[in-house]
C-alpha cells in the first residue's frame, strides 16, 4: 500500500463548477500537507501549504485537512479552463524539515471544459 | 518560469547506454534536488545536493549518480539504462537546505525514453 493515495482521474468538469480533489494517507503522523499544481510539460509548483488539521483559503482555492480520517482535500471554486492541470498532494512528518522527506501523491489530472 | 533550467528536454536512447541530465538552479539557490516522475510511481525523490555536498539520498539506483559543481549546477548521470528508466526527470532548487514548507522550484523536466 502506498503511503499517499490519489485518484489519477482524469476529472472533467464544466467551467464555473466547484472542484474537489482528494488524497488519503496511511501514516497518521503526517503533519504538513501541500498541494502542487503541474501544467502539461511543466514542473510542479507549490499551490498551498497547511499544517495539521483545519482549512486554509487562498483566493479560489481551499485546502482542508481531516487528520481523524487521514484525508486531505483541495477545493477550487469558480473553476477556470486555466485550472486544467495535474494536482499532486504531498505531505511530510514533523521533525523532518528537509524537502527530501516530502512524500508526493501520483496526481489527479483535472480538465475544465469551457 | 521557475528560473530552473534543465537540459535536454527530450532524450531517446537505447538500453545499456549512459546519459547525463543537466540542471541549473535559480540564481542564489544552493540546494538542488532530483526527482523521477513516472505514471505508476508518481514523483520520487532521488537525491539532494546543498552547496556542492550530498545532503540527502532517496530511492536512487546504484546505476544513477549525481554531482553539484562549484557554480552550483548539477548533473544526474544514468548508466546501464533499462526500459524501466523511461520517465520524466525533474530538477528542483531552493535557497536553503531545509524547506519544510515545500517551497521548491521545479524545472520543466527532461523526458527520457529508453528503447
Amino acid at each position: 500500500q502506498k503511503e499517499v493515495e490519489q485518484d489519477p482521474g482524469p476529472l472533467s468538469v464544466p467551467e464555473g463548477a466547484i472542484v474537489s480533489l482528494n488524497c488519503t494517507y496511511s501514516n497518521s503522523a503526517f503533519q504538513y500537507f501541500m498541494w502542487y499544481r503541474q501544467y502539461s510539460r511543466k514542473g510542479p509548483e507549490l499551490l498551498m501549504y497547511t499544517y495539521s488539521s483545519g482549512n486554509k483559503e487562498d483566493g479560489r482555492f481551499t485546502a482542508q485537512v481531516d487528520k481523524s480520517s487521514k484525508y486531505i482535500s483541495l477545493f477550487i471554486r469558480d473553476s477556470q479552463p486555466s485550472d486544467s492541470a495535474t494536482y499532486l498532494c504531498a505531505m511530510r512528518l514533523p521533525g523532518y524539515s528537509s524537502a527530501s522527506k516530502i512524500i508526493f501523491g501520483s496526481g489527479t489530472r483535472l480538465s475544465i471544459r469551457p | 518560469d521557475s528560473g530552473v533550467t534543465q537540459t535536454p528536454k527530450h532524450l531517446i536512447t537505447a538500453t545499456g547506454q549512459r546519459v547525463t541530465l543537466r540542471c541549473s538552479p535559480r540564481s542564489g539557490d544552493l540546494s538542488v534536488y532530483w526527482y523521477q516522475q513516472s505514471l505508476d510511481q508518481g514523483l520520487q525523490f532521488l537525491i539532494q545536493y546543498y552547496n556542492g555536498e550530498e545532503r540527502a539520498k532517496g530511492n536512487i539506483l546504484e546505476r544513477f549518480s549525481a554531482q553539484q559543481f562549484p557554480d552550483l549546477h548539477s548533473e544526474l548521470n544514468l548508466s546501464s539504462l533499462e526500459l524501466g528508466d523511461s520517465a520524466l526527470y525533474f530538477c528542483a532548487s531552493s535557497v536553503a537546505g531545509e524547506v519544510g514548507t515545500g517551497e521548491l522550484f521545479f524545472g520543466e523536466g527532461s523526458r527520457l525514453t529508453v528503447l
